[in-house]
């Protein structure tokens, strides 16, 4: 596709109930970040792919969050037993090349009631 | 570990005068750098980039940066402000000795006043 399409584009979910987030990047992409955003918070890295190398998963808070990438292409962000601190818009960006700059989707914005 | 720096968390500037948001970054082997724009609700916009060729980087809306080595700096300028360049910027760097991974700025508001 032209951009970086995430869905949905906000999920409310209650407490402790697990959700999957979607990241289509643009095709033939091979890099791909997921970064989370809090109220007034900057971004915080959450974890990186990048072609066939093992994910750098650093950035994930806990055991609760997981990733994955099929097929080099399309990515979930899955997040068990959700917590209100979850709560955040998730972002997914690609890119071809990283200093060609990263693409970024519009986000999902989580809710956790 | 390496880092970038924007020395302003809050900008605010009058309509038809200077912008001036100041980046810096950590010392480090030809790294790539980038300033994203946030607008109120929406995403990550790219204004610019520098990948080593000219120092000077012209982007989108009228925005300039400079990449400074000596001064480890990459600051962004746009001559006039507009009302519609309100809005959160990061200034975005990335370390290839580091793996390649992006790592954010903590982000300027700028607030544009009429």
């Amino acid at each position: 596709g032209a951009g970086v399409s995430q869905s949905p584009s906000n999920k409310v979910t209650e407490k402790g109930k697990d959700v999957e987030l979607r990241c289509d990047p643009i095709s033939g992409h091979t890099a791909l970040y997921w970064y989370r955003q809090s109220l007034g918070q900057g971004l915080e890295f959450l974890i990186y792919f990048q072609g066939n190398s093992a994910p750098d998963k650093s950035g994930l808070p806990s055991d609760r969050f997981s990733a994955e990438r099929t097929g080099g292409s399309v990515s979930t962000l899955t997040i068990q037993r959700t917590q209100q601190e979850d709560s955040a818009v998730y972002l997914c960006a690609s890119s071809y090349r990283g200093r060609d700059g990263y693409t970024f989707g519009s986000g999902t914005r989580l809710t956790v009631v | 570990a390496q880092s970038v720096t924007q020395l302003d968390s809050h900008v605010s500037v009058s309509e038809g005068t200077p912008v001036l948001l100041r980046c810096n970054y950590s010392s480090s082997y030809s790294p790539s750098l980038f300033w994203y724009v946030q607008h109120p609700n929406k995403g990550l916009q790219l204004l610019l980039k520098y990948t080593s060729a000219a120092t000077l980087v012209k982007g989108i809306n009228g925005f300039e940066a400079e990449f400074k080595k000596s001064e480890t700096s990459f600051h962004l300028t746009k001559p006039s402000a507009h009302m519609s360049d309100a809005a959160e910027y990061f200034c975005v760097v990335i370390y290839y000795n580091q793996g390649g991974k992006l790592i954010f700025g903590q982000g300027t508001e700028l607030s544009v006043k009429p």
